[in-house]
């Protein structure tokens, strides 16, 4: 039973423009978000959060949107730039402090 | 942001042999510290909870008596993989939250390698 779900596997984006990441939760629970990114054979890099009384927290380029209505939230990169290619995984904290992950977005931001 | 080290970065080993990997929180102190474990083009698989100065927890599924979890202090813990086999290779990371933030910070990794 997959609680968290990243159903675009790949995105591709031009440099510049803007990049969005979704991710979707079925746990009601969940109360606190989080994203990171990953290149491979290192660990995931924390980039951005957000609390479930919230629906928007911003700092600098990310962006990320809570709807927990739709149990929805999304990762907005803005201008996007090559540097930002890698593996973007969202996540949600539950009981005991335990991170559910999601599948993974692989971001390609060409030049 | 809080920083989690982890050492070996990289271990190759024989089948049967075991392997301790260190995963340490190097500017704060974390009472409870997290074991993953991903394989190729997979997302991270939680594999136990690590408690400082008690057992630690295993997700289901995850053997127990075959990576022992040592949490021995606030700033390290250690996850050993005994008696490891080719179908333990994997890439194994720790993470750990400093105590009032909610956010989880991640180590570097481990790349097992068992021949």
């Amino acid at each position: 039973d997959q609680q968290v779900k990243q159903n675009s596997p790949s995105l591709s984006v031009q440099e510049g423009r803007i990049s969005i990441l979704n991710c979707d939760y079925t746990n009601s629970m969940f109360d606190y978000f989080l994203w990171y990114k990953k290149y491979p054979a290192e660990g995931p890099t924390f980039l951005i959060s957000i609390s479930s009384i919230k629906d928007k927290n911003e700092d600098g380029r990310f962006t990320v949107f809570l709807n927990k209505s739709a149990k929805h939230l999304s990762l907005h990169i803005v201008p996007s730039q090559p540097g930002d290619s890698a593996v973007y995984f969202c996540a949600a904290i539950g009981s005991y402090g335990k991170l559910t992950f999601g599948q993974g977005t692989i971001l390609t931001v060409h030049p | 942001g809080a920083v989690v080290s982890q050492h070996p970065s990289r271990v190759i080993c024989k089948s049967g042999t075991s392997v301790k990997i260190e995963c340490r929180s190097l500017d704060f102190q974390a009472t409870t510290m997290f074991w993953y474990r991903q394989f190729p083009k997979q997302s991270l698989m939680l594999m136990a909870t690590s408690n400082e100065g008690s057992k630690a927890t295993y997700e289901q599924g995850v053997e127990k008596d075959k990576f022992l979890i040592n949490h021995a202090s606030l700033t390290l813990s250690t996850l050993t993989v005994t008696s490891a086999h080719p179908e333990d290779s994997s890439f194994y990371i720790c993470s750990a939250s400093p105590a009032d933030q909610e956010t989880q910070y991640f180590g570097p990794g481990t790349r097992l390698l068992v021949l």
